[in-house]
C-alpha cells in the first residue's frame, strides 16, 4: 500500500485531456514538499517528467502539466497522444519517514 | 550523465546483495547530489531504498534500514548498495539514480535481481 494514492488506470481518446491525481497527507504533499512525476514505459527506467510541482523537465512536451493544492497533486496530459500510453508515478518527501514516497502508479491507455 | 547498475542477477535466500552503480561524466564528489537506490517489484510500483549524499551521509527507508548499507567510492565514480538477509520478497528491478534535490533526474537502466533457492 503506497503512501501516495493514485488511480490504478485511466484512459482517453487521442486529443482528449487526462488528469492523474496523487493524494497524500499532512506529512508529505500537505507539508508543501515538492511533488514530482515520472513516466515509465515497459522494460525501461522511469523518466522525470515534472519536478517541484509544476516544472517540466528538459524535452518534455508542453501537453504535460503539473499542479498541487492542499494534500493533493495532479498531472494533466492535454491533448493525449498515442505515445503517451505508459505508467505514471508521483513522488514526494515524507517527514514521518524522512525519505521519498511514491504513488502506486497509474496506467494510462490511449483508446 | 549516465548511470549503470552492475551485480549478480540471481541470489539465494539469506544471501547478501551487492550492487554497484557506475556514473559516467562528472564526479561523485562534486555537486550537491543524492545518489539513490530505488527498486520495483515486477509489475508493481516504485519503492525508495535510500540515498547517500556526497559527504557520505546516508538516509534509508525505515522498512529496509536494518538490512541496507550504502557507500560511495569517489575514486572509481561508483556508489554501492548492500542488502543483507535476502528473501523472495527482495526480487525486483533495482535502479540507481541521481537526484539534484528531491527528484531523481538521471536513472540507470535497472537490473533484475532474483532471489530463489
Amino acid at each position: 500500500q503506497s503512501v501516495l494514492t493514485q488511480p490504478p488506470s485511466l484512459s482517453g481518446a487521442p486529443g482528449q485531456r487526462v488528469t492523474i491525481s496523487c493524494t497524500g497527507s499532512s506529512s508529505n504533499i500537505g507539508a508543501d514538499f515538492g511533488v514530482h512525476w515520472y513516466q515509465q514505459f515497459p522494460g525501461t527506467a522511469p523518466r522525470l517528467l515534472i519536478y517541484a510541482d509544476t516544472h517540466r523537465s528538459s524535452g518534455v512536451p508542453g501537453r504535460f502539466s503539473g499542479s498541487k493544492s492542499g494534500t493533493s497533486a495532479s498531472l494533466a496530459i492535454i491533448g493525449l497522444q498515442p505515445e503517451d500510453e505508459a505508467d505514471y508515478y508521483c513522488q514526494s518527501f515524507d517527514s514521518s519517514l524522512s525519505g521519498w514516497v511514491f504513488g502506486g502508479g497509474t496506467k494510462v491507455a490511449v483508446l | 550523465v549516465q548511470l549503470q547498475e552492475s551485480g549478480p542477477g540471481l541470489l539465494k535466500p539469506s544471501q547478501t546483495l551487492s550492487l554497484t552503480c557506475t556514473v559516467s561524466s562528472g564526479s561523485l564528489s562534486s555537486g550537491n547530489y543524492y545518489w539513490s537506490w530505488i527498486r520495483q517489484h515486477p509489475g508493481k510500483g516504485l519503492e525508495w531504498i535510500g540515498y547517500i549524499y556526497q559527504g557520505g551521509s546516508t538516509y534509508y527507508n525505515p522498512s529496509l534500514k536494518s538490512r541496507v548499507l550504502m557507500s560511495i567510492d569517489a575514486s572509481r565514480n561508483q556508489f554501492s548498495l548492500k542488502m543483507t538477509s535476502l528473501t523472495a520478497a527482495d526480487t525486483a528491478f533495482y535502479y540507481c539514480a541521481r537526484a539534484a534535490a528531491a527528484a531523481p533526474d538521471f536513472w540507470g537502466p535497472g537490473t533484475l535481481v532474483t532471489v530463489s533457492s
